[in-house]
């Protein structure tokens, strides 16, 4: 089944503790993006990936960092959490970007908490 | 700056009636436009979309209708069902570039009542 595969589901942590959120696709696609959803806000983009090796900076990313090392994975760390990340994550893919013809294909979303 | 707006946060509906969710935006080279549904715990999914050539796209129970004079787009559900009950998200995107970027709204709740 193709899918989006974020882990884990949800995750209570305290500030300053290092953590990371995995996303891994089986689609071979070549862009991979996360966001961040909360209250009032709809889904910010924190980063985005056009392939492997290739990332760039979305609308929100202080505090966070990611990689993509191979195609199917792309990582999200959060070096010094802070509570102002406690938030709802998504992991995103799709073929080519995020414009015509290839709309995102979404993760289930990991909810975060830093206390 | 909101570029992507959508004003109402919430809308209730009849069973078998007619779903209206708007949205607007403000940023006029914008030239595409998607639709995604959101159930609790889980990740949104793609609908509907509409290039801004078009003025109307369907599918299905599902109708996109864009008016770029007014920049404005709005979703029709006819008929509605209880399972159309989620979470709608209005985005937009503008050029064909690889690196042209999705701009989201907040999303409407919308509820079907049986």
């Amino acid at each position: 089944e193709a899918q989006v595969t974020q882990n884990p589901r949800y995750l209570i942590t305290v500030t300053g503790k290092k953590l990371t959120v995995t996303c891994s696709q089986n689609m071979n696609h070549e862009y991979m993006s996360w966001y961040r959803q909360d209250p009032g806000l709809g889904l910010r983009q924190i980063y985005y990936s056009m392939n492997v090796e290739v990332t760039d900076k979305g609308d929100v990313p202080e505090g966070y960092k990611v990689s993509r090392k191979e195609k199917r994975n792309f990582p999200l760390i959060l070096e010094s959490p802070s509570p102002n990340q406690t938030s709802l994550y998504f992991c995103a893919s799709s073929p080519r970007g995020q414009h015509y013809n290839s709309p995102l294909h979404f993760g289930n979303g990991t909810r975060l908490t830093v206390t | 700056d909101q570029q992507v707006k959508q004003n109402s946060p919430s809308l209730s509906v009849q069973e078998g009636r007619i779903s209206i969710l708007n949205c607007d935006y403000t940023n006029s080279m914008f030239d595409y436009f998607l639709w995604y549904k959101k159930y609790p715990a889980e990740g949104p999914t793609f609908l509907i979309s509409i290039s801004s050539i078009k003025d109307k796209n369907e599918d299905g129970r599902f109708t996109v209708f864009l008016n770029k004079s007014a920049k404005h787009l709005s979703l029709h559900i006819v008929p509605s069902q209880p399972g159309d009950s989620a979470v709608y998200f209005c985005a937009a995107t503008a050029g064909t570039g690889a690196n042209s970027k999705l701009t989201f709204g907040k999303g409407i709740t919308l509820s079907v009542r049986p």
